[in-house]
C-alpha cells in the first residue's frame, strides 16, 4: 500500500481556479470509481468535500468539483476564496479491503 | 445529528499500548452501510488510515499496522475502540475516529485526540 501522490502546494488568487491532481494507480485510484477529497484547516478534523469521485456531500459549495482520468484523480476549487486555504487530502479504496490517502497538497490563497 | 467523540490518554509510555475509544451519539452503531474507522495524523503530516470495523466485528487494517492493531465495537455502549501495541515515538499522532461509509470514504469525523509517546 503506497500513499497516493498529491502536490505538495498549490496556489491562487481569489477567484482564480486551481486544479489538484491525486495519481495513484490501477490498483486503487484507476481500478474504483471511490475517490474522496478532504479539506482540513489548520487544527480542525478533515471534512469530507468529494466522495466517489465527483459526488459533493450537502453543503459543499459547487466551487469544488472531482473528476478522474485513468489513475489520476483531480479536485479543482472554482472563484477561490480566502477560507478555501487548507490542506487537500484525496484518498481512494484500493480493493481488498484496503483504503488509502494521498499525502496531501497545501493550497494557498494569494 | 450524528457525533463523534475520541476519549483516552494523552500520552503514552514506548513500548505500551495506546488505547482509545471512539463514542456515537445521533444515530445508530449498527447502521449496514457503515464501517467505523481509526485514522490519525503525525504532527505537521498526513493522514494515515489505521483501520475500520464493521458493527458485527469484521475488522480491517491497514496492512502497514496490521500486525499492531486491534479493533473492537461495543453496540450496546454505541461505542468503538482502537487499540496499538508496542508503540513508540512515531506512533505520536492525532487519532481520529470516523465514519467511513462502505470502506469507501470518511464521511463524519470526530474532533481528534493527540497521543503522545514519551517516557
Amino acid at each position: 500500500q503506497s500513499a497516493l501522490t498529491q502536490p505538495p502546494s498549490a496556489s491562487g488568487s481569489p477567484g482564480q481556479s486551481v486544479t489538484i491532481s491525486c495519481t495513484g494507480s490501477i490498483s486503487d485510484v484507476g481500478g474504483y470509481n471511490y475517490v474522496s477529497w478532504y479539506q482540513q484547516h489548520p487544527g480542525k478534523a478533515p471534512k469530507l468535500i468529494i466522495s466517489e469521485v465527483s459526488k459533493r456531500p450537502s453543503g459543499v459549495p459547487d466551487r469544488f468539483s472531482g473528476s478522474k482520468s485513468g489513475n489520476t484523480a483531480s479536485l479543482t476549487v472554482s472563484g477561490l476564496q480566502a477560507d478555501d486555504e487548507a490542506d487537500y487530502y484525496c484518498s481512494s479504496y484500493a480493493g481488498n479491503n484496503d483504503f488509502v490517502f494521498g499525502r496531501g497538497t497545501k493550497l494557498t490563497v494569494l | 445529528q450524528l457525533q463523534l467523540l475520541e476519549s483516552g490518554p494523552g500520552q503514552v509510555k514506548p513500548s505500551e499500548t495506546l488505547s482509545l475509544t471512539c463514542t456515537v451519539s445521533g444515530d445508530s452503531i449498527r447502521r449496514s452501510t457503515y464501517y467505523w474507522g481509526w485514522v490519525r495524523q503525525p504532527p505537521g503530516k498526513g493522514l494515515e488510515w489505521i483501520g475500520s470495523i464493521f458493527y458485527s466485528g469484521s475488522a480491517y487494517y491497514n496492512p502497514s499496522l496490521k500486525s499492531r492493531v486491534s479493533l473492537s465495537v461495543d453496540t450496546s455502549k454505541s461505542q468503538f475502540s482502537l487499540r496499538l501495541s508496542s508503540v513508540t515515538a512515531a506512533d505520536t499522532a492525532v487519532y481520529y475516529c470516523a465514519r467511513h461509509a462502505w470502506l469507501w470514504y470518511l464521511d463524519l469525523w470526530g474532533r481528534g485526540n493527540l497521543v503522545v509517546v514519551s517516557s
